[in-house]
């Protein structure tokens, strides 16, 4: 295993129109998070899954964004109707629960909204 | 207020200089993070600290669980340093064992 992947790398996509990014966790760790970073500025917890369970949902989550982890492995982040403001990199990165446990990002989806 | 709070936003430093990072925290944490992002790269992990100081080379992380307070240093600063060094704390799990993140400072070090 090669550790957290995304998929795409970059996504340039029109006003409006509808994207979907997919992470790939480590393979044996039961969480993984989704984040957004913008320009200078640290990343802003989205949401994140424990197995197959959305456990929290941030506020900055609009009804526009949708996450599922169905079998408790690979994930999806679908933007409906995307506007610019959601221009942005959107890291995914995955865990084991635990006390001193470490998180692992993947290299993360630009996206672009023109 | 954020939960992680981390100074200063942007540093520049000549080449050789020490270079410390600050961090504050308002929750609850089991451990404290340190990680690192190139420009148009992923976040590796620094350091975990749950107490006291930890070294790698150049890299010196401390943490005062008591003042929830953690610093990052480096010695002999050189250009390849230059990143966004990010704070992340983590809950414990009888509190959410949420990841809380700072918005990172930006350092540069000029030659």
């Amino acid at each position: 295993d090669t550790g957290v992947s995304q998929d795409p790398r970059h996504k340039i996509t029109k006003r409006g129109q509808n994207v979907t990014f997919r992470c790939d966790p480590i393979s044996e760790h039961n969480r993984l998070y989704w984040y957004r970073q913008t320009l200078g500025q640290g990343p802003e917890f989205l949401t994140y899954f424990q197995n197959e369970a959305q456990l929290e949902k941030s506020r900055l989550l609009s009804n526009r964004f949708s996450a599922e982890r169905p079998k408790g492995s690979f994930s999806t982040l679908e933007i409906q109707r995307t506007e610019q403001g959601d221009s942005a990199m959107y890291l995914c990165a995955s865990s084991l629960a635990g006390r001193y446990t470490e998180a692992f990002f993947g290299q993360g989806t630009r996206l672009t909204v023109v | 207020k954020n939960e992680v709070e981390q100074s200063p936003q942007n540093l520049t430093a000549q080449e050789g200089e020490f270079i410390t990072i600050n961090c504050s925290y308002s929750v609850g944490i089991s451990a404290l993070h340190w990680l690192q992002q190139h420009p148009g790269g992923g976040i590796v992990s620094l350091f975990m600290l749950s107490s006291g100081k930890k070294k790698h080379g150049r890299l010196i992380a401390t943490i005062n669980i008591q003042e929830k307070h953690s610093s990052l240093h480096i010695t002999a600063s050189h250009p390849r340093d230059s990143a966004v060094y990010i704070c992340a704390v983590l809950q414990p799990p009888n509190t959410g064992n949420q990841f809380y993140f700072g918005t990172g400072t930006s350092l540069t070090v000029i030659p």
